[in-house]
């Protein structure tokens, strides 16, 4: 099976723009999850979809916003992009099974650069 | 909230010793704890994952981690290090609203020959 996949790997943007990021789930996976991953704050969840439905937010502003499709691929959106955003963005896949507690499958990031 | 803190930023070892990466969680009810590593441009690959099944936990790549409730630890342990164990090493738990992962800092794994 493919594994995760996200698109594109880089990106260079500047402040104030929008930009759109973009995950493949593994195949049969329902739910997507992203995360973003800085030198200063680490790795810090996102948000969570299952169903096309947002089920967990974290605690980043109305500036980080997802959509996931009825093939459960995923799109995160970044608005008025400002410096701290430059980052590697993670998606993460999973089953969304029976098993109480599931692998996260990690893709390869999209590293964005805020200029 | 759940959290965990990795002791150790940096922890160095050579070829063949032991490897000992720290992690201790911080949680009200019994938590569900990963150990993730990441080598370089590349994404999270999951090492192994406690669920309450057993206390001791076997992962991929000779790695293994024991749930020490009294301790509230989860250290990460491989018995010899290979050159290509270099990497960054992340510990998780799984937080209360449920599949969101709360990960440490990161501890980076130097080995030298």
């Amino acid at each position: 099976k493919a594994g995760v996949t996200q698109t594109p790997r880089y990106l260079i943007k500047t402040r104030g723009q929008q930009v759109t990021l973009s995950c493949s789930p593994i195949s049969g996976h329902r739910s997507v999850s992203w995360y973003q991953q800085t030198p200063g704050q680490g790795l810090q969840f996102l948000f969570e979809y299952f169903s096309e439905t947002q089920r967990n937010k974290g605690n980043f502003p109305g500036r980080f916003s997802g959509r996931q499709f009825s093939n459960s691929r995923s799109e995160m959106n970044v608005s008025t992009l400002e410096l701290g955003d430059s980052a590697l963005y993670l998606c993460a896949s999973r089953l969304a099974g029976t098993e109480r507690i599931e692998t996260q499958y990690f893709g390869p990031g999209t590293r964005l650069l805020v200029l | 909230a759940q959290s965990v803190t990795q002791l150790g930023s940096h922890v160095s070892v050579s070829e063949g010793a032991l490897v000992l990466l720290r992690c201790n969680y911080s949680s009200s009810v019994p938590p569900y704890l990963f150990w993730y590593v990441q080598y370089p441009n590349q994404g999270l690959q999951l090492l192994l994952k406690y669920t309450s099944a057993a206390t001791l936990v076997k992962g991929i790549n000779g790695f293994e981690a024991e749930f020490k409730k009294s301790e509230t630890s989860f250290h990460l342990t491989k018995p010899s290090a290979h050159m290509s164990d270099a990497a960054e090493y992340f510990c998780a738990v799984s937080s209360n609203s449920g599949y969101a992962l709360n990960f440490g800092k990161g501890t980076s794994l130097l080995v030298t020959p």
